[in-house]
């Protein structure tokens, strides 16, 4: 069973659609994460919610808005997508806030996303 | 402020000869120290990770890692190389849980070794 799942895999659109990402964890994590992979491969990270709740919100367009259903559950959807959004784009979950000795963060597969 | 950094983007070895992946971190405190892969259209998977216990950590697939304080680094070794070690590598700091943050990663620039027949 895959940990982490995102879908779509792929995802080719054009300049000023709307799309969505979704994420979901089996794992019974209380926090998940959405990354960015640049076309340079640099990876920083977007948002995280805990209990369904936003506790990072980095420098992010207003036009990315994560949604936290439940716990198990963190989509991301973008609107009117512009060229500079095409990216890699990785969610991840971990047992609770934090990094320690028994905290790990497991990522997704990660959703390609091209607009043209 | 944590940041890493990852001394070369690309390394190129032969199969069966020695890896290593250096990378050099900055911590104001005792920091949580990652190395994750990226194969080629594919996720991250968690190579290995030190947390403040033993300074030198074993990972998957016969990689090592040892944290040196003296040094700020954290290399990553490997004894052969296997072509499928073939991947994008990243060098992770953590984020501490005070002053605003919230345990964040702070990501590497990333090495790609390239493993030659």
């Amino acid at each position: 069973d895959t940990a982490v799942s995102q879908t779509p895999k792929y995802l080719v659109t054009q300049m000023g659609n709307d799309k969505s990402i979704k994420c979901e964890q089996n794992l019974g994590h209380d926090t998940m994460y959405w990354y960015k992979q640049d076309s340079k491969k640099f990876l920083k990270i977007m948002f995280s919610y805990n209990n369904k709740e936003l506790i990072i919100n980095e420098t992010v367009p207003n036009r990315f808005s994560p949604k936290s259903p439940d716990k198990a559950h963190l989509n991301l959807h973008i609107n009117s997508l512009e060229l500079g959004d095409s990216a890699v784009y990785f969610c991840a979950s971990s047992q609770r806030v934090g990094v320690s000795s028994g905290n790990t963060i497991y990522f997704g597969e990660g959703s390609w996303l091209t607009v043209v | 402020a944590q940041s890493v950094t990852q001394l070369d983007s690309h390394v190129s070895v032969s199969e069966g000869t020695p890896v290593l992946l250096r990378c050099n971190y900055s911590s104001s405190y005792s920091p949580s120290l990652f190395w994750y892969v990226q194969h080629p259209n594919k996720g991250l998977q968690l190579l290995l990770k030190y947390t403040s216990a033993a300074t030198l950590v074993k990972g998957i697939n016969g990689f090592e890692a040892e944290f040196k304080k003296s040094e700020t680094s954290f290399h990553l070794t490997k004894p052969s190389a296997h072509m499928s070690d073939a991947a994008e590598y990243f060098c992770v700091v953590s984020e501490p849980i005070y002053g605003g943050s919230q345990g964040n990663l702070i990501f590497g620039k990333g090495t790609k070794l390239s493993v030659k027949p």
